[in-house]
C-alpha cells in the first residue's frame, strides 16, 4: 500500500509566477484535501476534492485552484503568486469525510 | 481569531515521564477533535481523536481528555519515551464536516 506522495519537494518561484503541485493519494482514497502551513503555524485548510468535486473550500482567494482526477490525484494551482504564499503545502488523503488524514511530506514553496 | 489555541509552544519532559499537551477552543459547534505528531520533514501523521459525545479516549501510552464546559482538551503520554519528540497539533471540526482547524503546535521534547 502505497502512501501520499507529493511533488514537488522543494520549489523557488518569484512574485507573479504561476505554480502546480501534485499529490498522489493512498490507495483506496478518494477525498483529498489541500493545506498551508506557514512557518510557525498549524495548517489552514485550503480545499477539498471528493469524487473529482470541490467540496469545501477555506478562507483563500480564487487564485488558489484545484482539480483531482478519475485515479484521485490532485493538483494544487496556484496563481500570481505573492511573497505570503511561501509555505509548507500539504496534501492529505481520507477515504471518508471527515475520515483520518494520511498526508503526504509536503512541497515546500519559497516565493522570491 | 484562533478558534483553536495551543499556548505552550514547546514542551520538556523527562523520559519516562507523563507528558500532558494543552489545547483550547472557542467554538461551541466543534464535535470532532484530533491530535496530529509531526516529525521534521514529514506530514503530520494521525494519534488518537475524540467526539464530542466521550469525555475520554485512550490508545495504548495515548489519552485524550476533552472538557466541553472548559472548552479544553489534552493529551497525555505515559510513560514519554525518546520517540515522542516531536510537534503535536491539535485539529477540531464542526458538524462532522471536512474542515479542520488546527491549533499552532507544541514541540515536546523527551530528555532522556
Amino acid at each position: 500500500e502505497t502512501g501520499v506522495t507529493q511533488s514537488p519537494t522543494h520549489l523557488i518561484k518569484t512574485r507573479g509566477q504561476q505554480v502546480t503541485l501534485r499529490c498522489s493519494s493512498q490507495s483506496g482514497h478518494n477525498t483529498v484535501s489541500w493545506y498551508q502551513q506557514a512557518l510557525g503555524q498549524g495548517p489552514q485548510f485550503i480545499f477539498q476534492y471528493y469524487r473529482e468535486e470541490e467540496n469545501g473550500r477555506g478562507n483563500f482567494p480564487p487564485r488558489f485552484s484545484g482539480l483531482q482526477f478519475p485515479n484521485y490525484s490532485s493538483e494544487l494551482n496556484v496563481n500570481a503568486l505573492e511573497l505570503d504564499d511561501s509555505a509548507l503545502y500539504l496534501c492529505a488523503s481520507s477515504f471518508s469525510v471527515p475520515g483520518e488524514l494520511f498526508f503526504g511530506e509536503g512541497s515546500r514553496l519559497t516565493v522570491l | 481569531d484562533q478558534q483553536v489555541k495551543q499556548n505552550s509552544p514547546s514542551l520538556s519532559v523527562q523520559e519516562g515521564r507523563i507528558s500532558i499537551l494543552n489545547c483550547d477552543y472557542t467554538n461551541s459547534m466543534f464535535d470532532y477533535f484530533l491530535w496530529y505528531k509531526k516529525y521534521p520533514a514529514e506530514g503530520p501523521t494521525f494519534l488518537i481523536s475524540i467526539s464530542s459525545i466521550k469525555d475520554k479516549n485512550e490508545d495504548g501510552r495515548f489519552t485524550v481528555f476533552l472538557n466541553k464546559s472548559a472548552k479544553h482538551l489534552s493529551l497525555h503520554i505515559v510513560p514519554s519515551q525518546p520517540g515522542d519528540s516531536a510537534v503535536y497539533f491539535c485539529a477540531a471540526s464542526a458538524d462532522s464536516n471536512y474542515q479542520l482547524i488546527w491549533g499552532a503546535g507544541t514541540k515536546l521534547i523527551i530528555k532522556p
